[in-house]
């Protein structure tokens, strides 16, 4: 399985933008590259997901590298609602394939 | 509103009994998933079913079991077996197997 690599912990200040980097450098050409978030004891939400075009929703932007080796989320402006535990997951839809949840980027935001 | 809800919230059993948690969707979704998370680590699947009658085992099955009768429902039963079963149960949806999921808010179990 295609495997991502997230730092464990960021930090942000309230209102300004949040860069999320993932890397996945065994990633194939059918593999989706999903984003996830789970706040404090709640169940993950989705966020994202995208191929190889940048893609953008009313909750962040995804920006995919050329080589689709890495890939960042990017929250615009972050708020203190942002902290949470945020996934990157790569998704085949070939039968069979499962979103493999790893240890995700804890996000803490500051007023 | 449509959804996924997962009940109880909160769940104590006490040592060597057998428990379900229960998880009922109305999105008309044909997948349904079970996960466990410990404390700080990410979430690891325990069964899935791509449709209804049908089911299959995730990566840590030992000591948990499911069934899946109704379209709506996918009950887990963490039995005796299950050596350490405290743990915060999540269930989640797709409207088919490999698109995106939708959670619901989570079971946490404390088995004493």
């Amino acid at each position: 399985d295609a495997k991502t690599t997230q730092p464990n912990s960021m930090e942000s200040n309230e209102e300004e933008p949040v860069h999320l980097p993932c890397n996945h450098s065994t990633i194939s050409g059918t593999d989706y590259i999903h984003w996830y978030r789970q706040l404090p004891s709640q169940g993950p939400e989705y966020v994202i997901h995208g191929l190889t075009s940048n893609v953008n929703n009313r909750m962040a932007s995804l920006a995919i590298a050329e080589d689709r080796k890495s890939s960042t989320l990017i929250l615009h402006r972050a708020t203190l609602r942002d902290a949470a535990v945020y996934y990157c997951i790569l998704l085949n839809n070939n039968a069979g394939n499962m979103l493999t949840f790893g240890g995700g980027t804890r996000l803490m935001v500051k007023p | 509103d449509g959804g996924i809800t997962q009940s109880p919230k909160y769940l104590f059993r006490k040592e060597g009994q057998n428990v379900t948690l229960s998880c009922e969707q109305n999105l008309n979704h044909d997948a349904m998933y079970w996960y466990r998370q410990d404390p700080g680590q990410g979430l690891r699947l325990i069964y899935y079913s791509q449709i209804v009658n049908d089911f299959q085992k995730g990566d840590i099955a030992e000591g948990y079991s499911v069934s899946r009768e109704k379209k709506e429902s996918f009950p887990l039963t963490v039995t005796s077996a299950q050596k350490n079963p405290t743990a915060f149960y999540l269930c989640a949806s797709s409207i088919s197997h490999g698109k995106k999921q939708f959670f619901g808010p989570g079971t946490r179990l404390t088995v004493l």
